[in-house]
C-alpha cells in the first residue's frame, strides 16, 4: 500500500486566498483523521471523520475550516478566507478501528502570506 | 483534558550510548499509547504502540514501557547511531482521540 497520500505538500497563498488540502487514506480504513502542527501548539486535532461522517469537529479552530469527506477514499480541509496565522503543517491520518494504531501522510506544509 | 509531557525536550549523546525518552500523561483511562519518530520536515512515522492492557512492546533496538496507572511510559533505544537522530513524540489515546507530547529532539553524534 502507498500509505497516506496528501497533496499538495507545500502551498504558498496569500491572505484572504481559499487553500484547499487533499487526502487520500489507507484503502480498508475507516477512520481518518487531520491534524495540524505549529511550533507553539504542536500537533493538535482538527476533525475526524468514521466511515466517511464526520464525528468530531470541536478541534477546528473557526468557521473559516471547513473539511469533507466526499468518499472513502477521498477528504479535503478548506480553508476560507485564509490569514497568516493557519500557516502550519496540516497532517492527515487514517487507521483501521478506533483507538487503533494511525498512519500519518506526510504533511501539506502551508504558508500563508 | 488529557495532557501529556515530554522530558526532555532535547537530548543530545555520543554514538553507542543508550537513549531513554520519557513520557507522562495526566489521564490514565487511555486505549493505548504510541511512539513516533519526525524528521525535519517529513511526517510521523509510527515506532511502537502499546495497548492499555500491555505493560511493554519491543521492535529490534527499540522498547517501550507503559505504566498506566502512574501515567508514565518509557522509551528505550539501545546503542544509538546517529541515524537515530530526530524528534520523537509519545501520543495517548482517548478511544478516537490522541494527544501528542511536545516531543523530544535526539542528537546523537557520530
Amino acid at each position: 500500500d502507498a500509505g497516506v497520500i496528501q497533496s499538495p505538500r507545500h502551498e504558498v497563498t496569500e491572505m484572504g486566498q481559499e487553500v484547499t488540502l487533499r487526502c487520500k487514506p489507507i484503502s480498508g480504513h475507516d477512520y481518518l483523521f487531520w491534524y495540524r502542527q505549529t511550533m507553539m501548539r504542536g500537533l493538535e486535532l482538527l476533525i475526524y471523520f468514521n466511515n466517511n461522517v464526520p464525528i468530531d469537529d470541536s478541534g477546528m479552530p473557526e468557521d473559516r475550516f471547513s473539511a469533507k469527506m466526499p468518499n472513502a477514499s477521498f477528504s479535503t480541509l478548506k480553508i476560507q478566507p485564509s490569514e497568516p496565522r493557519d500557516s502550519a503543517v496540516y497532517f492527515c491520518a487514517s487507521s483501521f478501528i478506533t483507538g487503533k494504531e494511525q498512519y500519518f501522510g506526510p504533511g501539506t506544509r502551508l504558508t500563508v502570506t | 483534558k488529557q495532557e501529556v509531557t515530554q522530558i526532555p525536550a532535547a537530548l543530545s549523546v555520543p554514538e553507542g550510548e543508550n537513549l531513554v525518552l520519557n513520557c507522562s500523561f495526566t489521564d490514565s483511562a487511555i486505549y493505548n499509547l504510541q511512539w513516533f519518530r519526525q524528521d525535519p520536515g517529513k511526517g510521523l512515522t509510527s515506532l511502537l504502540l502499546i495497548q492499555s492492557s500491555q505493560r511493554e512492546q519491543t521492535s529490534g533496538r527499540l522498547n517501550a514501557s507503559l505504566d498506566k496507572s502512574s501515567g508514565r511510559s518509557t522509551l528505550y533505544i539501545a546503542a544509538s547511531q546517529p541515524g537515530d537522530s530526530a524528534t520523537y513524540l509519545c501520543a495517548v489515546s482517548n478511544d478516537y482521540k490522541l494527544s501528542f507530547g511536545a516531543g523530544t529532539t535526539v542528537t546523537v553524534r557520530a
